[in-house]
C-alpha cells in the first residue's frame, strides 16, 4: 500500500512563529503536493514538486515556501505564521501513470 | 480554465435511503480523468474511482455507482441503501492528461450525513 505520512496531526502555533510541516512518501513517486482545506473552499493547491529540488507555485502560494531535498520528503514552511493560515493541510503524492493522488491524514494547524 | 462544481454543500439522509451526489465539470480538453474521493472524519482522503474521458460506461462497485455523461459534463455518484459509515465529505476532481503538469482540480465537496 502507498503510504503518505504527515509528521503532525495537530499543531498550535503563535503568530509570527516559523512552522514546518513534513510529509514523507514511500512509493518513489516524483510528484508531491501540498493542499490546504477550508470549509466551503474545498482543496486548494499551495505548492507542488515534480522532482527533487523542483517546485512550482500552486493557486495560493503566498505566505508559504517548500523544500524537496530528497525524493521521499516534501516540506511545507510557514516563515511567519498568521491567523489566516489556520487550516487543515494535506500532503499528497501522485502516481504519474494513473493520475491518482494518495493523501496523508492531514495536519490541522491552529495559529493563535 | 478547468472547474469542478459540487452544488450540494450538505445532504442528510436516513439509513437505507439512496442518495446521489452531483458533480459538474468544465474543460475544453478532450483528454482528462475524473475522480471521486471520500474524506471520513479521520481526515484522510480515500480514493474511490477514476474514470477517463473516453470511457462513458457507468460503473458499479457494491453499493456505489457512478454515472458519467459527457453530454452534460457530469460525473454523478450514487450510494444505494446508505449506511452510517458512509457519512463523510465527498470530493469530485478533474485532471487533464495532455498538459505538462497534470494538476488536479477539486470541487468544494459535499458533506453527507447518514443518520440511523
Amino acid at each position: 500500500d502507498v503510504k503518505v505520512t504527515q509528521s503532525s496531526r495537530y499543531l498550535v502555533k503563535r503568530t509570527g512563529e516559523k512552522v514546518f510541516l513534513e510529509c514523507v512518501q514511500d512509493m518513489d513517486h516524483e510528484n508531491m503536493f501540498w493542499y490546504r482545506q477550508d470549509p466551503g473552499l474545498g482543496l486548494r493547491l499551495i505548492y507542488f514538486s515534480y522532482d527533487v529540488k523542483m517546485k512550482e507555485k500552486g493557486d495560493i502560494p503566498e505566505g508559504y515556501s517548500v523544500s524537496r531535498e530528497k525524493k521521499e520528503r516534501f516540506s511545507l514552511i510557514l516563515e511567519s505564521a498568521s491567523t489566516n493560515q489556520t487550516s487543515m493541510y494535506l500532503c499528497a503524492d501522485r502516481d504519474r501513470f494513473t493520475g491518482e493522488l494518495f493523501f496523508g491524514e492531514g495536519s490541522r494547524l491552529t495559529v493563535l | 480554465a478547468q472547474k469542478v462544481t459540487q452544488a450540494q454543500t450538505e445532504i442528510s439522509v436516513v439509513e437505507k435511503e439512496d442518495v446521489t451526489l452531483d458533480c459538474v465539470y468544465e474543460t475544453r480538453d478532450t483528454t482528462y480523468y475524473l475522480f471521486w474521493y471520500k474524506q471520513p472524519p479521520s481526515g484522510e482522503l480515500v480514493f474511490l474511482i477514476r474514470r477517463n474521458s473516453f470511457d462513458e460506461q457507468n460503473e458499479i462497485s457494491g453499493r456505489y455507482s457512478w454515472n458519467f455523461q459527457k453530454s452534460t459534463s457530469s460525473f454523478n455518484f450514487t450510494i444505494t441503501a446508505s449506511q452510517v459509515v458512509d457519512s463523510a465529505v465527498y470530493f469530485c476532481a478533474l485532471i487533464l492528461m495532455n498538459t505538462g503538469f497534470q494538476k488536479l482540480v477539486f470541487g468544494t465537496g459535499t458533506r453527507l450525513l447518514v443518520s440511523p
